[in-house]
């Protein structure tokens, strides 16, 4: 069966400094790949979608690198924040085109001052 | 515009209990979920509706039932709650490929 792995131990890391985190996937093919923040309490907020075609995606301070070769995701938070303090979760398209997703248990990155 | 709501917000039920969880959206989406989101399970997609009139089982279907009344509006249904159900439900809608997820229910089953 499929298996989308995140780094379940926490990252923490130093304001300023850019917070890389890493999805791994094994026997899927996804169309796309999303990532997602999640704060505490909250319900997840859709950030960056790639397709499989694409190598890489920015917005603002966020970048998203697709390996299919590798089945890889890492997502980078350049000049981190405290305010970017939460959980990030990797989520795959679905291959047979429907527009579920499969979850990544996500990983709770830190930002501290 | 309101975005996706659900209720209630938090409910605890006693094993073999009913409830229904309320989901409903503003933004017009064909395509409406259900998750459920354990510790270390990550979100789990319960049931999936493309369109009015339409549903499909999920992962995780067991011991639920699902309704979508209309567009803007899916139900969650536990027949008879139990303790392996306490969980955080999420609902969402989706245009395309990007969802977009409701508050969440706290569900606590004694």
């Amino acid at each position: 069966s499929q298996k989308i792995e995140q780094n379940s131990e926490a990252l923490n890391i130093q304001e300023g400094k850019t917070a890389t985190l890493t999805c791994n996937y094994t026997n899927y093919s996804p169309a796309y790949l999303q990532w997602y923040r999640q704060d505490p309490g909250r319900g997840p907020v859709f950030l960056l979608l790639i397709r499989e075609n694409e190598k890489e995606k920015r917005k603002e301070r966020l970048k998203v690198t697709f390996d299919t070769t590798l089945k890889q995701s890492l997502f980078h938070i350049t000049a981190s924040q405290p305010a970017d303090s939460a959980t990030y979760l990797c989520a795959l398209g679905d291959e047979t085109g429907t527009d579920k997703l499969i979850f990544g248990t996500g990983t709770r990155l830190q930002v501290f001052p | 515009n309101a975005g996706v709501t659900q209720t209630p917000k938090f409910q605890v039920l006693k094993t073999g209990q009913s409830m229904t969880l309320q989901c409903a959206q503003d933004m017009n989406h064909n395509s409406m979920y259900w998750y459920r989101q354990d510790p270390g399970m990550g979100l789990r997609l319960i049931y999936y509706s493309a369109s009015e009139g339409t549903t499909d089982k999920g992962e995780v279907p067991n011991g639920y039932n699902v309704s979508r009344l209309n567009k803007r509006e899916f139900s969650l249904r536990l027949e008879s709650a139990a303790p392996s159900q306490t969980s955080v439900y999420f609902c969402a809608s989706s245009v395309g490929e990007t969802q977009y997820f409701g508050p969440g229910t706290r569900l606590l089953v004694l």
